[in-house]
Formats: C-alpha cells, structure tokens, sequence
C-alpha cells in the first residue's frame, strides 16, 4: 500500500491567492483528518471526515479554509485568500473506523509570501 | 475539549541512558493514548499506544504507562540510540485526538 498521499509537497505562494491542498487516504480507510503543524501551534486537528462526511470542523481557523471529500479517495483543503499566517505543514491523515490508528501522509508545506 | 500537557519541552541524553515523557490530560473520558515519533521534515509515525483499559504497554525498548486516576501516561524508552533522536508526540482522545506540544528529545553519541 501506497500509504496516505498529499500533495504537492511544497507550496509558495502570494498573499491573497487561493491554495488547494489535496489528499487521498489508504484505501478502505472511512475516516479522514487534516492536520496544521507550526511552531507555535503544535499539531491541531482542523477537520475530520468519517464516510466523505465532514463531522467536526471546529477546528478550521476561519471561513478562508474550506474542506470537501467528494468521494472515499480524495479529500482537499482550500484556502482562500491566503495570508502569511498560515504558512505552516498541513498534513492528512486516515484511519480505519474499527481501529485507533491514524496513519499519516508526508505533509505540504505552505509557505505565503 | 481534551487538553494535553507535555513535559519536558526538550530532553537531552546519554546513548545508553534512558530517556522518560510524561503528559496529563484533562479528560477522564478519553480513552486512547498514542505516541508519535516525528523526525526532522518527516511525518509523525505512531511507535506506541495504550488503551484506558490496560496499565502499561512494552514493545521492545520502548514502554507506556498509563495512571487513569491521576489522568496521566508516560513514555519510557531504554537504551536510547542516535536514531531516537526525534520530536515525540503525546496524545489522548475523548472523540478526536489531541496532541501534546511535543518532546524534542536528542541523543548524544
């Protein structure tokens, strides 16, 4: 197995443009997450999914980030506009629902200028 | 919602020596407690996990324990190598994960 998949891999941007992160889980796995990394943060949950279904997105920082999951192997992460201050890793993360493990993928890293 | 303490920030040992995390967590009703490894520009891989149900959890030289009553779980790794060197990351979850801020633990040769 390929394992979770995120890209790109790196991102730079200017201020005020719109930023699409994508995703997409292991296979068979029902629940997605996505996750924001800084220094200052730490690691926090932003949204997750079970079943293409947003269930908690109390942790998206505003209305510029959006998330979909139009079917069971993609998930996307919209930001728009961008600003500096969210510069940071997002990674994604999936997990069977019958098990406790969540396997993460190898991040982007966004960087607005 | 969950909150998590982590301590130490940062933890510097002798190769050989052990090396010990500790975190809190604030509520009782969590119920699974993973530990990530995070090495520089990489993903966080779990190494580790316990279930509120069991007291402690060995996997080679790595252990986890876990005090339901104080609210609070630590990892204990043993003979610490240069390839431990690495950020650790506690976490507990009521019905999501919450991370500690992380351990940047270095081990010296």
């Amino acid at each position: 197995d390929a394992g979770v998949i995120q890209s790109p891999r790196h991102e730079v941007t200017e201020m005020g443009q719109e930023v699409t992160l994508r995703c997409k889980p292991i296979s068979g796995h029902d629940y997605l997450f996505w996750y924001r990394q800084t220094m200052m943060r730490g690691l926090e949950l932003l949204i997750y999914f079970n079943n293409n279904v947003p269930i908690d997105d109390s942790g998206m920082p505003e209305d510029r980030f959006s998330a979909k999951m139009p079917n069971a192997s993609f998930s996307t992460l919209k930001i728009q506009p961008s600003e500096p201050r969210d510069s940071a890793v997002y990674f994604c993360a999936s997990k069977a629902g019958a098990t406790d493990t969540q396997y993460f993928g190898p991040g982007t890293r966004l960087t607005v200028l | 919602g969950e909150n998590v303490e982590q301590h130490p920030s940062t933890l510097s040992v002798q190769e050989g020596d052990s090396a010990v995390i500790k975190c809190t967590y604030s509520d009782s009703a969590s119920n699974y407690f993973p530990w990530y490894k995070q090495e520089l520009g990489k993903r966080p891989q779990l190494i580790i996990d316990i279930r509120s149900n069991v007291g402690e959890k060995k996997d080679q030289r790595i252990a986890v324990t876990l005090n339901k009553t104080a609210k609070h779980f630590s990892l204990h790794i043993t003979e610490t190598q240069p390839e431990d060197s690495a950020v650790y990351f506690c976490a507990a979850r009521d019905y999501k994960l919450s991370f500690g801020a992380g351990t940047t633990v270095t081990v010296r040769a």
